[in-house]
């Protein structure tokens, strides 16, 4: 069964450094996401992407966030300047339009 | 109102009992509606898609109620493996491709 596939699995940074979460998404999907998870809270929408270029994005993702496609294969999300805050589960999922997500197993990020 | 509400549980069930979860969201104007098992600490899983006619996979039912704005999941049967967290996924609405999440509904599956 086809997969997403993310990493780090993990990564610990110092607050104010910059992060880069790497994402394989699946070959045929067209649309790839980025969502977070702060433990024990809800998955929050973060970024959708589509023919190189963010769709939607929300009030989450300010400045200092930022994604790209740099190839045809990976999906990458910059971190620019971490904050303690920004420690959370880190998921990445794509999709072929209205279908359900496929998540990747996720980046659990911890700022310190 | 939140854009998706859903009951955090924990529901505590027997082995083989009958369980549903219900979902309420807010946007008239959503179009794809899901459920997701979510296990500690790991990635949602897909577990089915929810169809207009109500759709089955095993032991696994869901509903659809576009007028009433909910959703539900039945699982009969229950098994240990059933334990997880269930999610509720709406997309926002026409024309986005953004999925909005409940928090789960927790359910212990108990020998």
């Amino acid at each position: 069964e086809p997969e997403v596939t993310q990493t780090p699995s993990h990564q610990v940074t110092q607050m104010g450094q910059e992060v880069i979460l790497r994402c394989v998404p699946i070959s045929n999907h067209l649309y790839f996401y980025w969502y977070r998870q702060i433990l024990g809270q809800k998955v929050e929408f973060l970024v959708s992407f589509y023919n190189n270029e963010i769709s939607e994005k929300s009030e989450i993702f300010d400045d200092q966030f930022s994604v790209e496609r740099p190839d045809g294969s990976n999906f990458t999300l910059k971190i620019r300047s971490t904050k303690l805050e920004d420690s959370a589960m880190y998921f990445c999922a794509s999709n072929q339009g209205l279908d359900g997500y496929t998540f990747g197993s996720g980046t659990r990020l911890t700022v310190v | 109102r939140k854009e998706v509400e859903q009951d955090p549980g924990p529901f505590n069930v027997p082995e083989g009992a009958t369980v549903a979860f219900n979902c309420t969201y807010s946007n008239s104007a959503s179009q794809s509606f899901f459920w997701y098992r979510q296990d500690c600490r790991k990635e949602p899983k897909l577990l089915m898609s929810v169809y207009s006619s109500g759709n089955e996979d095993g032991r696994f039912t869901a509903q659809l109620n576009r007028a009433s704005q909910y959703i539900s999941l039945l699982i009969r049967d229950s098994k240990l493996s059933d334990s997880a967290t269930y999610l509720c996924v709406v997309n926002k609405g026409s024309g986005t491709y953004k999925y909005i999440f409940g928090t789960g509904t927790r359910l212990k599956v108990l020998a």
